[in-house]
């Protein structure tokens, strides 16, 4: 089982729509990350967390330490918020990043 | 600042020639992680610098990867000899503390042919 589990895989909506992508994770950490990259190979961060909740324009990330989940949020999806969504977690002594498998996220419009 | 920038962006090369990839890090920051990606492995870390010291080499595959960071502003990981499955994207990361959002590079992609 890999230490970092995103869902669903694949993601279609339609613009507009409100989105939501999970990532569970086992092992005990110190902070949570998500990372955007889009067709063109470039990754961007979008939030680091270690609790509760954090807004950025149409994003919202929030964190579950207890249930070892995390959720990424966009509201009013749109076409130019297509990309893959990974998520990493941070844990150990030395503070390595684990990342999950990312969700590809495509929105039509 | 222009953010990190790696070189070359595409690299082609022939099984068993040496490859050498580079990295500049964002000025003032304290830690540099380089990472592979490819289709069927994902994102993985090869190895991080805190303050040019390497922390954690154990991402590094195998004896024909080595890292160095010789001064704060340039990194450099090298393949010799490269083989066919080491082609992928390779991202250079920065961030101000290790525990800090890191800044990633555009990446380089490599293709051993």
């Amino acid at each position: 089982k890999n230490e970092v589990e995103q869902s669903p895989q694949n993601l279609t909506a339609q613009e507009g729509e409100f989105i939501t992508i999970n990532c569970s994770y086992s092992v005990g950490i110190s902070a949570l990350h998500w990372l955007q990259q889009h067709p063109g190979g470039g990754i961007v961060s979008l939030f680091m967390l270690s609790s509760g909740k954090k807004k950025h324009g149409r994003l919202i990330a929030t964190i579950n330490i207890q249930e070892k989940h995390s959720s990424l949020h966009i509201t009013a999806s749109h076409p130019r918020d297509s990309a893959v969504y990974i998520c990493a977690v941070r844990s150990g002594a030395n503070s390595k990043l684990t990342f999950g498998k990312g969700i590809t996220l495509s929105v039509r419009p | 600042d222009a953010g990190v920038i790696q070189s070359p962006r595409h690299e082609v090369t022939e099984m068993g020639q040496e490859v050498t990839l580079r990295c500049k890090p964002i000025s003032g920051h304290n830690s540099l992680f380089w990472y592979r990606q490819t289709m069927m492995r994902g994102l993985e870390l090869l190895i991080y610098f805190n303050n040019n010291v390497p922390i954690d080499d154990s991402g590094m595959p195998e004896d024909r990867f080595s890292a160095k960071m010789p001064n704060a502003s340039f990194s450099t990981l090298k393949i010799q000899p490269s083989e066919p499955r080491d082609s992928a994207v390779y991202f250079c990361a920065s961030s101000p503390t290790r525990e800090s959002e890191a800044f990633f590079g555009q990446g380089t992609r490599l293709t051993v042919v």
